[in-house]
């Protein structure tokens, strides 16, 4: 089964600053990745999707890059403000035979104070 | 309406209740998703539905029913539920498995 683990587990850092969160999942034969923000009881907010013959991703300040040979993603948030404090969740499907299960890890919480 | 909307966005029921919840997706997509997020767990993946049909079950009990009478709505049967039951219920779509997935605001459950 897929295990996807996500360090660190909570963030706190002052507006301005660029940020990276890490995510690694155990099974390196997988289709694509995501990347999710949650507010607070809320649904999950698709960020960034990288397929795995790419190496990154970019939307406005995100960047997302995936190795699929160390098992790894990183997402990284250039310039961060206070409305960017969320739970950051990476979620990568359960192999190539099953690329529509998804895995979560169990979140990064971010705080970005002003 | 726009994106995966999900009603109702509360529900609190006791364990002989029989109740249901709803999930519409707007995108034209092919595939939707009933996920759990309970407190301090990653979310778990309980069933998919691909043009109606049912691909995955991810030995959820059978005090859930899901039913998907089209491409556009998925809704979750519940009956007999659990206090460990309670958790917000998250249904996704997306274009095709192994898509993109959309996620819907969520219903959050409380079993009494």
């Amino acid at each position: 089964k897929q295990e996807v683990t996500q360090i660190p587990a909570a963030l706190s850092v002052p507006e301005g600053e660029n940020l990276v969160l890490n995510c690694s999942f155990t099974d390196s034969a997988i289709y694509n990745l995501q990347w999710f923000r949650q507010d607070p009881g809320k649904g999950l907010t698709s960020l960034l999707l990288i397929q795995s013959s790419q190496r990154e991703q970019t939307s406005g300040r995100l960047n997302a890059s995936l190795d699929k040979s160390s098992g790894r993603s990183t997402l990284y948030i250039a310039a961060s403000q206070p409305g960017d404090s969320a739970t950051y969740l990476c979620a990568a499907p359960s192999g190539a035979n099953s690329g529509y299960a998804l895995n979560f890890g169990k979140g990064t919480s971010l705080l970005v104070t002003p | 309406e726009t994106g995966v909307t999900q009603t109702p966005r509360h529900l609190v029921m006791g364990m002989t209740n029989k109740k249901s919840l709803k999930c519409e997706q707007h995108l034209g997509h092919n595939a939707m998703y009933w996920y759990k997020q309970s407190a301090k767990k990653p979310l778990e993946l309980m069933f998919v539905y691909s043009l109606e049909e049912r691909v995955e079950n991810n030995s959820v009990p059978s005090r859930f029913s899901p039913e998907c009478p089209n491409s556009s709505h998925l809704f979750l049967h519940l009956h007999t539920l659990q206090p460990e039951d309670s958790a917000l219920y998250l249904c996704a779509s997306s274009q095709a498995l192994m898509g993109a997935q959309y996620f819907g605001p969520g219903t959050r459950l409380t079993v009494l």
